[in-house]
């Protein structure tokens, strides 16, 4: 089975830190993708990659960057944590689109 | 950004009911809906793909339907139990991207 794993399942950060999400995946998945879920607003999109040192923004860039150095590996840091920032995190792969996104188990960020 | 509305927004229902919720989508440039299932403290989890006018596919006691000319998919469950509490989100898949618009989600809630 295709492995997406997520760093941490919960985070408590301060505002103003700098925070990295980290992100794996074992199946060689050449597009992956940061999404925050908030009560009543679904899932948003961070940013995506289609492929090593390839970004592209997604609908809520804002106050995030991303690195993807090597394919297997896609980070997501907070460069200034805020309180608005508090948030569950999903990352989330996939190979061709037809067979969608394989998503790890979240993070839920609290940013105090 | 493409809007993606799901309804209901919550449902609560008795062990052994029947529901259905609703997925709508613009129809242009259309290429693949995708269902998922996200329950408590889990990553969300693939149920379906479909792509074709008319699709209907099924797993179990959930079955879904796609009607791509007016943009809208239905999800059913027969004799819902309490294991089907979850989130359900639906996806369309755009020609032109490699991206997943999610929807809210409807978000279930079986009582034994």
């Amino acid at each position: 089975d295709v492995k997406v794993t997520q760093s941490s399942r919960y985070l408590v950060k301060r505002t103003g830190e700098k925070v990295f999400l980290e992100c794996v995946q074992d199946m060689d998945h050449e597009n992956m993708f940061w999404y925050r879920q908030d009560p009543g607003l679904g899932l948003r999109l961070i940013y995506f990659s289609y492929d090593v040192k390839m970004k592209e923004k997604g609908d809520i860039p804002e106050g995030y960057s991303v690195s993807r150095e090597k394919k297997e590996r896609f980070s997501l840091i907070l460069e200034s944590a805020s309180t608005n920032q508090t948030s569950m995190y999903l990352c989330a792969s996939s190979g061709t689109a037809y067979y969608g996104y394989t998503f790890g188990s979240g993070t839920r960020l609290t940013v105090v | 950004i493409l809007n993606v509305e799901q309804s209901p927004q919550s449902l609560h229902v008795q062990e052994g009911d029947s529901t259905n919720f609703t997925c709508s989508f613009p129809s242009s440039n259309f290429y693949a809906l995708h269902w998922y299932r996200w329950e408590t403290a889990k990553s969300p989890e693939a149920l379906f793909v479909m792509t074709l006018n008319g699709d209907e596919k099924k797993k179990g006691r959930i079955s879904a339907t796609l009607n791509t000319k007016e943009g809208y998919s239905y999800l059913y469950i027969k004799g819902s139990q309490p294991e089907d509490s979850a989130t359900y989100l639906c996806a369309p898949h755009p020609g032109n991207t490699g991206k997943l618009i999610f929807g809210q989600g409807t978000t279930l809630q079986v009582k034994p």
